[in-house]
């Protein structure tokens, strides 16, 4: 049981290029979130998604998108990387009923760089 | 902002001594979790207390619930190196269920 698994662990990006993060959980869980974690900071959720094919705004979705066309899958897209952007990305999950509800888990994070 | 804050920011203790946590909040909440997060490493939860609980258990740990005052806070009893690491709290911002928020977090130091 892989849980959740983030793809990939580490990149360094230039200034303007995109790249896409890959989320995958293999716990069937309804909803799944992006998050960014900047040094000394808690976790701001940028976007997540209660179900496949929807997806909704966080806290800080700017310069962001997302989509969920698999239920077990939660894609984070860059179109236009800008230095702000660097951080470590971590994705979660949770079952039903939501994620105030029951437990959240999380995968490995992503450390991004954007130079 | 963030829907929770922790208190303090960073605390270092020796081992075996308690450690105490707390967590602020600004909406009404249907529960409010705690993680704990070793460094370089994702968030494990810990505990889930429930909008309608003041007291809750588990193991060292226990955790206290106020919505009057929206706060909580995270009790380590008889701490161990092994128990560095930052801890958060986080709740629903919307109390829909849907959308965890995470605060600041405490980085917790236990010197051996």
């Amino acid at each position: 049981n892989a849980g959740v698994t983030q793809t990939p662990k580490f990149r360094v990006l230039k200034t303007g290029q995109s790249m896409t993060l890959l989320c995958a959980q293999d716990m069937n869980h309804e909803y799944m979130y992006w998050y960014r974690q900047d040094p000394g900071m808690g976790l701001r959720l940028i976007h997540y998604s209660v179900g496949e094919g929807t997806t909704a705004k966080g806290e800080v979705p700017d310069g962001y998108n997302v989509s969920r066309l698999k239920k077990q899958n939660f894609l984070l897209g860059l179109e236009s990387a800008a230095p702000s952007q660097t951080s470590v990305y971590f994705c979660a999950s949770s079952s039903p009923g939501g994620a105030s509800n029951t437990e959240a888990f999380f995968g490995q994070g992503t450390r991004l760089t954007v130079v | 902002s963030q829907q929770g804050e922790e208190d303090p920011q960073a605390l270092s203790i020796q081992e075996g001594e308690n450690a105490t946590m707390n967590c602020s909040y600004k909406t009404s909440i249907n529960n409010l979790q705690w993680y704990r997060q070793n460094s370089g490493r994702g968030l494990v939860h810990l505990i889930l207390i429930r909008s309608n609980e003041r007291e809750k258990h588990s193991g060292r740990l226990r955790v206290t619930l106020d919505t009057s005052k929206k706060s909580s806070s995270l009790l380590i009893t008889a701490s161990r190196a092994a128990d560095t690491a930052s801890y958060f709290c986080a709740t629903d911002f919307n109390n829909a269920g849907n959308m965890l928020t995470f605060g600041g977090g405490t980085r917790l130091m236990v010197k051996p």
